[in-house]
């Protein structure tokens, strides 16, 4: 299966704008899903598709890809952003295999 | 709206076999809108996926786990469960079962709150 690579750990100023980025083969074929996870609780969707949120989720979120890399983009960071955020995608290979990226930790500062 | 509880042992003894149990309510398992997952995180690590399953009983599983895992759905009890053999500490995880719509590229929506499961003699 293939593989999604995420930066360990990026930084933003409070209000700041902030991408995090996932990038892998299968991202050439596929649109990533995003999710934020914070300590101790369930991931929870926020980015799908080319660019769509779920309900609930504000829309300082949003999402965008080109080539081999996917962007998820908080606009307007805020302190309650602070969380772990993960990509996933469809394995490249046409299965069904799902690969999901290593995780970035988000830090609002 | 969907919502999904996992349930079962929290401790697994080295190579015997890890069975869960993830229970969906607010829809139906039937329904052909989606696949049902298992996905795993390590204490401190990321997410792995270990499988998903259909209503129709077809299942996919991540390759690197497939010779131990076995993902079934109980379409009577709204159920799907997990049976992960030969387990050894590195299995020790957060278990979580959540809904994909079937659509071309996965997204996990709803998740249930997890459940940790360590393996120790």
């Amino acid at each position: 299966s293939s593989e999604l690579t995420q930066d360990p750990a990026v930084s933003v100023a409070l209000g700041q704008t902030v991408r995090i980025t996932c990038q892998g083969d299968s991202l050439r074929s596929y649109y990533a899903s995003w999710y934020q996870q914070k300590p101790g609780q369930a991931p929870v969707l926020v980015i799908y598709g080319k660019n769509n949120r779920p309900s609930g989720i504000p829309d300082r979120f949003s999402g965008s890809s080109s080539g081999n890399t996917a962007s998820l983009t908080i606009t307007g960071a805020q302190a309650e952003d602070e969380a772990d955020y993960y990509c996933n995608s469809r394995d490249s290979s046409g299965n069904h295999d799902v690969v999901f990226g290593g995780g970035t930790k988000l830090t609002v500062l | 709206q969907l919502q999904l509880q996992e349930s079962g042992p929290g401790l697994v003894k080295p190579s015997e076999t890890l069975s869960l149990t993830c229970t969906v309510s607010g829809g139906s398992i039937s329904s052909s809108s989606y696949y049902w997952g298992w996905i795993r995180q390590p204490p401190g690590k990321g997410l792995e996926w270990i499988g998903s399953i259909y209503y129709s009983g077809s299942t996919y599983y991540n390759p690197s786990l497939k010779s131990r895992v076995t993902i079934s759905v109980d379409t009577s009890k709204n159920q799907f469960s997990l049976k992960l053999s030969s387990v050894t500490a590195a299995d020790t995880a957060v278990y979580y079962c959540a809904s994909s719509l079937k659509t071309t590229v996965p997204r996990f929506d709803p998740w249930g709150q997890g459940t940790l499961v360590t393996v120790s003699s």
